[in-house]
């Protein structure tokens, strides 16, 4: 492993269904965050975790959760999922500790998602 | 919280020519903004970043400029090459201590004509 590893690559997903999207890194890196990608919105924060054992939530939380078990996984859970949610999510991580305050965010190669 | 705006949504340029994408942000307290590039199918990249205490930096043919009294900052590439052919995205954040929270912009694709 090199960086960060998502897993599945890609999903189709009847709705309804449980969904756990995989993240793993290798660069102990602290903070570690999902965001979704939808086209002309950009990339939106879902939740993050700044720590293993402390998460948080981001700009579009609902429907989604994950944990923080350890340094290097964090998976993001559907619990229930719905069309609204196919997108391509992105999990990512970062340094928090940089002396220069900068949070450079390393991205995994993403997860595409189609909920029918 | 934050609300970061950026424009234009698509910009077509012939090689050669420069490009310039724009972004606003809302939180005065932002101090932290970078620049991803994002190629078909890949995963982001940082491409660049600028601290408030600067107001341009310059990295080979890509700089960014930052104006913070008008809370607006932007991405300037010279000489383009169809390999800046990507989507673009802006980012502000608070800084070190506010959770590092990065708000994206909505993306730009940049398409260099050959």
């Amino acid at each position: 492993i090199a960086g960060i590893t998502q897993a599945p690559t890609s999903q189709i997903l009847a709705a309804g269904r449980r969904m756990t999207l995989r993240c793993t890194q290798d660069m102990r890196h602290n903070a570690m965050y999902w965001y979704r990608q939808d086209l002309g919105l950009g990339l939106r924060l879902i939740h993050y975790s700044n720590t293993a054992g402390t998460t948080g939530k981001g700009e579009v939380p609902d429907g989604y959760s994950v944990s923080r078990a350890n340094t290097d996984d964090f998976p993001l859970t559907l619990a229930s999922a719905v069309p609204s949610q196919t997108s391509v999510y992105f999990c990512a991580s970062s340094d928090r500790g940089r002396p220069s305050g900068a949070n450079v965010l390393t991205f995994g190669a993403g997860s595409r998602l189609t909920v029918l | 919280g934050e609300n970061v705006e950026q424009h234009p949504s698509t910009l077509s340029v012939q090689e050669g020519d420069s490009a310039v994408i724009k972004c606003t942000y809302s939180d005065s307290a932002s101090n932290y903004f970078p620049w991803y590039k994002q190629e078909l199918g890949k995963r982001p990249q940082l491409i660049i970043d600028i601290r408030s205490n600067v107001g341009e930096k310059k990295d080979q043919r890509i700089a960014v400029t930052l104006n913070k009294t008008a809370k607006h900052f932007s991405l300037h590439i010279t000489e383009t090459q169809p390999e800046d052919s990507a989507v673009y995205f802006c980012a502000a954040a608070p800084g070190h201590n506010a959770g590092n929270m990065l708000t994206f912009g909505g993306g730009t694709r940049l398409m260099v004509k050959p």
